[in-house]
């Protein structure tokens, strides 16, 4: 049973392209929640989502941030006109249902580097 | 609002020195908490868990954390620390179906 898949797992872009970052959590698990980490702190909650459903986006920007988990495929965290403050470690967890019940498997990061 | 400090940043331990990282944590409800390693490149692994009953909690790799709710704190402890334990160690709190992760504690072990 594969864990949970990100890729890339580095992504370089130019200061106002586009950065799509890719999730597929575990076999069976239907929850998924994006992270983000910023060099030199911790993990920063960004947003959780079910098929086809955010759940919690209280942790995204506001602005040029998205995420989806579509019903078929991967979710995908979406960063557009991506600045240098985007450069960061981007981690994915998944989980089969309630996070107190079944814990949080996380993938292994995708590292967004803007230049 | 929760929140969760880990107030060394910085540990550097020789092999066999016993390791102690301080977690603090505000919440007003059902305390959850948890320690996990991120191994140089690596993802996120679990070292242990706390969600009730002994609050004295061992876990994976000779680790174990204490829960003491008068001091709202959950440090994480190993007697005797290997090179190979050289990693950066995230205390984080469960609240809903979200974790708040402190800052994390480096640790370098010198062989």
């Amino acid at each position: 049973n594969a864990g949970v898949m990100q890729n890339p797992r580095h992504l370089v872009r130019r200061r106002g392209q586009e950065a799509r970052l890719r999730c597929s959590p575990m076999k069976g698990h239907s929850h998924v929640y994006w992270y983000r980490q910023l060099p030199e702190e911790g993990l920063k909650f960004m947003v959780y989502l079910q098929k086809e459903n955010i759940i919690d986006e209280s942790g995204m920007p506001k602005e040029r941030f998205s995420a989806e988990f579509p019903k078929e495929g991967p979710s995908i965290l979406r960063i557009q006109q991506v600045v240098r403050g985007d450069s960061a470690a981007y981690f994915c967890a998944s989980s089969p249902g309630q996070t107190k019940t079944y814990g949080y498997t996380f993938g292994s990061g995708t590292r967004l580097t803007v230049v | 609002a929760q929140s969760v400090s880990q107030h060394n940043h910085h540990v550097i331990l020789s092999e066999a020195a016993s390791l102690e990282l301080g977690c603090n944590y505000s919440y007003g409800g059902t305390v959850n908490l948890f320690w996990y390693v991120q191994y140089p490149g690596q993802h996120l692994q679990l070292l242990l868990k706390y969600f009730s009953g002994d609050p004295l909690v061992k876990g994976i790799k000779g680790f174990e954390a204490e829960f003491i709710k008068s001091k709202f704190s959950f440090n994480l402890r190993k007697p005797s620390v290997q090179w190979s334990d050289t990693a950066e160690y995230f205390c984080a709190l469960l609240a809903g179906n979200m974790l708040t992760f402190g800052g994390g504690t480096r640790l370098m072990v010198k062989p």
